[in-house]
Order: structure tokens, then sequence, then C-alpha cells
């Protein structure tokens, strides 16, 4: 039972416009989400977080929504670039360390 | 640059032999997240490592699968008789506290490709 889940598989965007990538989850005791990015061949880096206390978070280009009482969280990349073309994970946790994954969304960004 | 390094980054196996993977996490972390990824699937938690407590195993698939963490830094991934549903990537992570707002460094990873 994935208790995160990225329903878009793909997503194809122009350069300069905004990207937004989602992310559904069931778990209501989830209080912190966080962002991950995925270039082919490496592990995923920390992109952006966000804690249940918010529903904003943003940093330079990237801004993480979150809507709890729809279980749903977003990122949006502003103005999105080609080197922003990767998979992007959204993960989930409560209690101590456990981390809750999604299955990933890749994002193509066309100059 | 240190960061997480995991060897090795590929292995093609034969159904019913044993793999070890390794991860060197980035000095002075002290915990330690082993995951697995198949194909198209989201990482899967597969155990966690904390200092010198004892490890969250519940994510582990089986009983073939065991990890241990020598001396509090480089971990090793054990799967018994591989099977193919084994094949994946498995992805090691760690971290330099285990608080709420800790940050994960991954490795690379390891494609385990078992025939």
């Amino acid at each position: 039972d994935q208790q995160v889940k990225q329903n878009s598989p793909s997503l194809s965007v122009q350069e300069g416009r905004i990207s937004i990538l989602n992310c559904d989850y069931t778990n209501s005791m989830f209080d912190y989400f966080l962002w991950y990015k995925k270039y082919p061949a490496e592990g995923p880096t920390f992109l952006i977080s966000i804690s249940s206390i918010k529903d904003k978070n943003e940093d330079g280009r990237f801004t993480v929504f979150l809507n709890k009482s729809a279980k749903h969280l977003s990122l949006h990349i502003v103005p999105s670039q080609p080197g922003d073309s990767a998979v992007y994970f959204c993960a989930a946790k409560y209690n101590f360390n456990k981390f809750y994954f999604g299955s990933g969304t890749k994002l193509n960004v066309k100059p | 640059g240190a960061g997480v390094s995991q060897s090795p980054s590929n292995k093609v196996t034969e159904k019913g032999k044993d793999v070890e993977l390794r991860c060197d996490p980035i000095s002075g972390h002290t915990a330690l997240y082993w995951y697995r990824q198949s194909l198209g699937q989201g990482l899967e938690f597969l155990i966690y490592f904390q200092g010198n407590s004892a490890p969250d195993k519940s994510g582990l698939p089986s009983d073939r699968f065991s990890a241990e963490r020598t001396g509090g830094s480089v971990s090793t991934l054990t799967i018994q008789r591989t099977q193919q549903e084994d094949s994946a990537v498995y992805l090691c992570a760690s971290s330099s506290i285990a608080g709420v707002y800790n940050e994960q460094f991954f490795g690379p990873g390891t494609r385990l490709t078992v025939l």
C-alpha cells in the first residue's frame, strides 16, 4: 500500500514556463514533507521541504505548497530551465526517521 | 568531496547466489538508511540505523535480507539466495541527526540484476 503517490510519471514543459509537480498522500499523521531531485546515475538530492504546520515554503525558483485537508503536496518551479530536467520524488515522514517516497515524476524542460 | 559512496555500482548475479552491497556514509553522520527502487516504483524503505540503537528493520521484505553497520560507519546490505524480483537499484542515504528536520544525503546506488 503506497502512502505517497505521484500519479504523473512524466511532465513536459517549455523553458521559462511554470512546472507543477503533484503528490498525494494518504496518511494524515505525516508531519514533514520533502522534494528530492534525481539525475540519471546519481542518487536523489534534497530540494525543498515543508513542515505540516505551514502551507507554503519558497526557495528561489522553487515553491512547495501543502494542502492538508486534501492531503496534497505540489512543487512549483518558476521559471523552468532545461537544467531542471530530472526525476522529482516527493517524500513524507512521521515518527522518527521513516520516510515514504512516491514513484517519481520525470520532468522534461524543453529549450 | 566526501559524499555517500556505494559499491559496486552495478552487480549482475545468478538466481540463488548471495550478494553484498556496501555503503560508506558521510563521515560523522549517525543515521543511515537503505532503500530500493524497483522499475517504475518509488523508493522503498528497507532498514534504518541510528547510532548505537537497534536498527529499524521493518522494511526488509524477507529474511533473505539483512544489514549490518560496523563501528557506526560502513554498512553492508546482504541478500541471500537472490531472486529475480530482487532486481532493483539499492540506494543508501545518511543524515547527521535523527531529528525532525534532517536532510538525507543519498549515494549513487547499486543496480542489482538477478538473472
